[in-house]
């Protein structure tokens, strides 16, 4: 029974379009993350979500729009996708806000924008 | 801001030999360390931590890390390289509500 699963594992789509990436989590944990990893596998923070409410918001494009509709789901909405978006992206969760545990990662979403 | 530097893009070492992957910290607080493992097309796979207490911290796989704080350090070792250590390794820092991460190190195996 897999901790934090995010669906689809690969999505090629076309420049211009619109996709969503979700991600689950059975931990019971109160924190989820979305990272980007580019091709170079460096990681970066996008968002963090505590129970539904939004608590980090990096310099991300507007264009890329996360959704919790509960705790054990965050959603990520990218409109108008472009080249640059080409990367893996992880989904991840924490007991709570701290960091200081560290946290749980999905197995990624390669998106491959075409 | 917390942050954390490895060095070397890739380290290569021989089958049964010594593995040693370096991590230098930079913090203003006493850090919390993470060492995590990505094996190829998957997710990354936490190795082990430090939090506080014991400065050498085993791990999975037979890894380790030693916190040094007079060198600002965190490096990780494993005594004995085994083929499915193949994998790029990521040292990550604790910045209050989020996790960084290094730059990732591969680590290639040699028959």
């Amino acid at each position: 029974d897999t901790a934090v699963s995010q669906t689809p594992k690969y999505l090629v789509t076309q420049m211009g379009n619109d996709k969503s990436i979700k991600c689950e989590q059975n931990l019971g944990h109160d924190t989820m993350y979305w990272y980007k990893q580019d091709s170079k596998k460096f990681l970066k923070i996008m968002f963090s979500y505590n129970n539904k409410e939004l608590i980090i918001n990096e310099t991300v494009p507007n264009r890329f729009s996360p959704k919790s509709p509960d705790k054990a789901h965050l959603n990520l909405h990218i409109n108008s996708l472009e080249l640059g978006d080409s990367a893996v992206y992880f989904c991840a969760s924490s007991p709570g806000l701290s960091s200081r545990l560290g946290y749980t990662f999905g197995s990624g979403t390669r998106l491959t924008v075409v | 801001a917390q942050s954390v530097t490895q060095l070397g893009s890739h380290v290569s070492v021989s089958e049964g030999a010594l593995v040693l992957l370096r991590c230098n910290y930079s913090s203003s607080v006493p850090p919390y360390l993470f060492w995590y493992v990505q094996y190829p097309n998957q997710g990354l796979q936490l190795l082990l931590k430090y939090t506080t207490g014991a400065t050498l911290v085993k791990g999975i796989n037979g890894f380790e890390a030693e916190f040094k704080k007079s060198e600002t350090s965190f490096h990780l070792t494993k005594p004995s390289a085994h083929m499915s250590d193949a994998a790029e390794y990521f040292c990550a820092v604790s910045d209050d509500d989020k996790i960084i991460f290094g730059k990732g190190t591969r680590l290639h195996i040699l028959p």
